[in-house]
């Protein structure tokens, strides 16, 4: 299975921007980059997703490396209900199963 | 639009008997996929049904565990003769396609197995 690694913790300050990365070297060319956020006690909640461009969107940016073989979560201005687990997902097999990795624990300083 | 919906959010087993988890995936979305996180880990992948069909179910244990989604009704997932290696919170997610979009996760189901 393609896997993803993610540093274990990240803090960031609130108001600032927050530069979450995600190594995943055995991408393959059929393999997309998704990226999900999950709260305590909740399910994940979808954050951004990428082939090989880069994305925006109203919550997020996704930079995605020339090679693929690395990502990076932009959130421009981190708030305090940005605190959460981040995973870096990649969806193998045509997008049919999800390969969560570890995740990303971000802290968000007052 | 309601939500991916699950029930019960939390359940109580003895070891030996059988747990039943429901979803009801987003209204319009034929796809469900069913996932199980341990604690304090990330979510794994479990099986990915379409309406009264199997497509994948490479991430379920071989003996105990069936999942199904009828074509009225929820999607069930299934756990005969439990024990606590099944303690676990079991998420469902719906999608309207197939392929790599937007999965809609519910709010899970926390298994405890006594």
């Amino acid at each position: 299975d393609a896997k993803t690694t993610q540093p274990n913790s990240m803090e960031s300050n609130e108001e600032e921007p927050v530069h979450l990365p995600c190594n995943h070297s055995t991408i393959s060319g059929t393999d997309y980059i998704h990226w999900y956020r999950q709260l305590p006690s909740q399910g994940p909640e979808y954050v951004i997703h990428g082939l090989t461009s880069n994305v925006n969107n109203r919550m997020a940016s996704l930079a995605i490396a020339e090679d693929r073989k690395s990502s990076t979560l932009i959130l421009h201005r981190a708030t305090l209900r940005d605190a959460a687990v981040y995973y870096c997902i990649l969806s193998v097999n045509y997008g049919q199963n999800f390969v969560f990795g570890p995740g990303t624990r971000l802290s968000v300083l007052p | 639009n309601a939500g991916v919906m699950q029930n019960p959010r939390h359940l109580v087993r003895r070891r030996g008997q059988e747990a039943r988890l429901r979803c009801s995936p987003m209204k319009g979305h034929s796809h469900v996929y069913w996932y199980r996180q341990l604690p304090e880990e990330g979510l794994k992948f479990m099986v990915y049904l379409q309406k009264e069909n199997i497509i994948d179910e490479s991430g379920m244990p071989k003996e105990r565990f069936s999942a199904e989604f009828p074509k009225e009704g929820p999607s069930i997932l299934r756990i005969q003769q439990v024990v606590r290696g099944d303690s676990a919170a079991y998420f469902c997610a719906s999608s309207p396609f197939a392929g790599p979009y937007e999965q809609y996760f519910g709010p899970g189901t926390r298994l405890t197995v006594t």
